[in-house]
């Protein structure tokens, strides 16, 4: 399975925008990348995904670079309640979804 | 409001005890998935199971044992656990198997073998 790499954390400050990177090189042509976060002492939740083209919903958007070797998830609008291990994870037609460490955000009021 | 909803939240037990964790989403969905979540580790995928068959199963000691009933409940049934099994043990629904749907995930329970 195609792997990712984040930064292992990222501090933001209240209100503004967040730009949470993703790299994967080794992307094939049917891997979607999907997005998850973790607040504490909670299941993951769904951020976004996306396969070629950027992708917007209520939460966030996900810009897709144009080779899709990586990819950044936006925070529009950072809040006290977004500090929490954002997973970026690249899923093919298997079932298996890999998460890896993940990237540690933390947002100052 | 996750739609999927996990008991007990919380549970201690010895190594020669024998319990169920189950899980229900009401979310229509017809895949549901056993995750692993060590406190070191990443999520590690341990179940799948899709219109209540079994596919894919991730080299789960038979210590654990799956139960889905119908496409809204899934049990995970433990025995003689080892202590190096506590962990949160986590519970997701999608809409279908597959990398274009997302995963809905429950809370979680904490299990800790004594």
């Amino acid at each position: 399975d195609a792997k990712t790499t984040q930064p292992n954390s990222m501090e933001s400050n209240e209100e503004e925008p967040v730009h949470l990177p993703c790299n994967h090189s080794t992307i094939s042509g049917t891997d979607y990348i999907h997005w998850y976060r973790q607040l504490p002492s909670q299941g993951p939740e769904y951020v976004i995904h996306g396969l070629t083209s950027n992708v917007n919903n209520r939460m966030a958007s996900l810009a897709i670079a144009e080779d899709r070797k990586s990819s950044t998830l936006i925070l529009h609008r950072a809040t006290l309640r977004d500090a929490a291990v954002y997973y970026c994870i690249l899923r093919d037609g298997n079932n298996d979804m890999r998460f890896g460490a993940g990237t540690r955000l933390t947002v100052k009021p | 409001e996750t739609g999927v909803t996990q008991t007990p939240r919380h549970l201690v037990m010895g190594m020669t005890n024998k319990k169920s964790l189950k899980c229900e989403q009401h979310l229509g969905h017809n895949a549901m998935y056993w995750y692993k979540q060590s406190a070191k580790k990443p999520l590690e995928l341990m179940f799948v199971y899709s219109l209540e068959e079994r596919v894919e199963n991730n080299s789960v000691p038979s210590r654990f044992s799956p139960e889905c009933p119908n496409s809204s409940h899934l049990f995970l049934h433990l025995h003689t656990l080892q202590p190096e099994d506590s962990a949160l043990y986590l519970c997701a629904s999608s809409q279908e198997p597959g990398a274009v749907y997302e995963q809905y995930f429950g809370p979680g329970t904490r299990l800790t073998v004594t």
